[in-house]
C-alpha cells in the first residue's frame, strides 16, 4: 500500500513530441506528489509538485495532471527537447502523527529525446 | 551557497574494507538520509535521521552503518558485510514538519568495488 508505481521505465521521443510518464498509488494518504529530474552523475532535482486538492498544474513546458478518484498522477513534458534527456522519478509523501514525513518513490523513468 | 555536499566523487574499495561517505550540509534541515541507487534502479532507502543522534533503518539497511553527531554531518559506513555494494549513493536532507517540502540531493558517490 506504501508503493508508487511508474511507467514506463524507458521511453523515447523525438523532439518536440509531448513526454508522458504515468505514476499509480494505492494509500489514499499520501498529500504531495513531487517529479524529481536526474541526470546522468548527479543527483535528482525537485522539478515540479502538486497536492491533490488540484487537478492540473503547469510550469512553462511541464504540466503534471493528477487523477484523484483513479489514484494516478502523470508527467507531460511538452514541446520535449534533447535537454530534457534525463532519468524521472515520481513521489509521493505520507505525514506521520510527530510531524514527520515518508518520501516514497516511484522507480524512475529514463527518458530520450532524439533530434 | 548552500546545499549538500557528498564526497568523494569517486571511491574505489576493495573486498573486505569498510568504506565510509561523507555527507554535509549547510540548509539547516534537520532530517537526514542515504540512498542508493543501482544501473537503471529507483532509489532505495538505507537509512534516515530526523534529528541528531538518532537515526533509523530504512528499507536495506544490513551492511551499512550511520552516525549523526552533528546536524550539519551524515556520513555512511559501508561495511564488509554489503555484499554487493557498488552502486552510486546518493545523500538527501529536508526540512522537518513542513507541508511542501522539498529533498535536496548531493551529487552522489559512485562506489565501485575492485
Amino acid at each position: 500500500q506504501q508503493q508508487v508505481k511508474q511507467s514506463p521505465q524507458s521511453l523515447i521521443v523525438q523532439k518536440g513530441g509531448i513526454s508522458i510518464i504515468n505514476c499509480a498509488y494505492e494509500n489514499t494518504a499520501f498529500d504531495y506528489f513531487p517529479w524529481y529530474q536526474q541526470f546522468p552523475g548527479k543527483g535528482p532535482a525537485l522539478l515540479i509538485a502538486i497536492r491533490p486538492d488540484v487537478s492540473e498544474k503547469k510550469e512553462g513546458r511541464f504540466t503534471i495532471s493528477f487523477n484523484k478518484s483513479a489514484k494516478q498522477f502523470s508527467l507531460h513534458i511538452m514541446d520535449s527537447q534533447p535537454g530534457d534527456s534525463a532519468t524521472y522519478f515520481c513521489a509521493a509523501l505520507i505525514h506521520s502523527m510527530d510531524s514527520n514525513y515518508q518520501l516514497i518513490w516511484g522507480a524512475g523513468t529514463k527518458l530520450i529525446i532524439k533530434p | 551557497d548552500g546545499g549538500i555536499t557528498q564526497s568523494p566523487k569517486y571511491l574505489f574499495r576493495k573486498e573486505g574494507q569498510n568504506v565510509t561517505l561523507s555527507c554535509e550540509q549547510n540548509l539547516n534541515h534537520d532530517a537526514m538520509y542515504w540512498y542508493r541507487q543501482d544501473p537503471g534502479q529507483g532509489l532505495r532507502l538505507i537509512y534516515y535521521s530526523q534529528i541528531v543522534n538518532d537515526f533509523q533503518k530504512g528499507d536495506i539497511a544490513e551492511g551499512y552503518s550511520v552516525s549523526r553527531e552533528k546536524k550539519e554531518s551524515f556520513p555512511l559506513t559501508v561495511t564488509s558485510a554489503q555484499k554487493n555494494p557498488t552502486a552510486f549513493y546518493l545523500c538527501a536532507s529536508t526540512a522537518t514538519g513542513a507541508l511542501n517540502t522539498e529533498a535536496f540531493f548531493g551529487q552522489g558517490t559512485r562506489l565501485t568495488v575492485v
